[in-house]
């Protein structure tokens, strides 16, 4: 079967960095996808990784190991409205997305 | 660009009743859009998916009686949720990929609609 597997709930300081974990095993992939999504609110795109190796936009970087099926997001600078969950989606050969059920994010002054 | 918006936001209903829910492409052309259901603390669950001038495509387990999708045009997709129970109780998000953003495959997600059946 397809399975996302991420953490279910992470904490970190303000200020700090931290690093989300994505592990994938999907019926194909033409793609891996980052998703923020603040309680109560829709999803919003962060990121979109196709390739092996690490994409930078801005404070979040994405970086991607298809032979390990692999993924993580990274943080930098973490500010308290980072505060959120974030979701992992795959997209398998049938351009299908399939979610991770996302990681609850917690930061701390 | 790549606006989708969707309507309403916050819905309370008495059980038995239908309700229905709008997904609007504001400044694109959507001939496929995506309806979501998300249970607290759980992830996003595709619903069906939602083809303009045809019939929706359902997921297993989704009752298409009881969730019935219209798309008549290429920027309006309703989800109606009828004869509602508690069970039926989630958050409803709709999405739709724009044409114009390649093949990322990037989806585009309306504001939620969080359905409270009493």
């Amino acid at each position: 079967g397809q399975n996302i597997d991420q953490p279910t709930e992470m904490t970190a300081t303000e200020g700090a960095i931290v690093q989300i974990n994505c592990t994938y095993q999907t019926s194909g992939f033409n793609g891996l996808f980052w998703y923020q999504q603040h309680a109560g609110e829709a999803p919003t795109f962060l990121s979109y990784n196709v390739l092996d190796g690490l994409e930078e936009k801005g404070r979040f970087s994405s970086f991607l190991s298809r032979s390990k099926g692999y993924s993580y997001l990274l943080l930098k600078e973490l500010q308290m409205k980072d505060s959120a969950s974030y979701l992992c989606a795959v997209m398998d050969s049938n351009y299908q997305l399939i979610w991770g059920a996302g990681t609850k994010l917690i930061i701390k002054p | 660009g790549a606006v989708v918006s969707q309507h309403p936001s916050w819905v309370i209903c008495k059980s038995g009743t239908s309700v229905k829910i709008e997904c609007r492409s504001l400044d694109f052309q959507a001939t496929t859009m995506f309806w979501y259901r998300q249970f607290p603390k759980q992830s996003l669950m595709l619903m069906a998916t939602s083809n303009e001038g045809s019939k929706a495509t359902y997921e297993q387990g989704v009752e298409k009686d009881k969730f019935l999708i219209n798309h008549a045009s290429l920027t309006l997709s309703t989800l109606t949720v009828t004869s509602a129970h508690p069970e039926d109780s989630s958050f409803y998000i709709c999405s739709a990929r724009a044409p114009d953003r390649g093949d990322t495959g990037e989806l585009f997600f309306g504001e939620g609609s969080r359905l409270t059946v009493l």
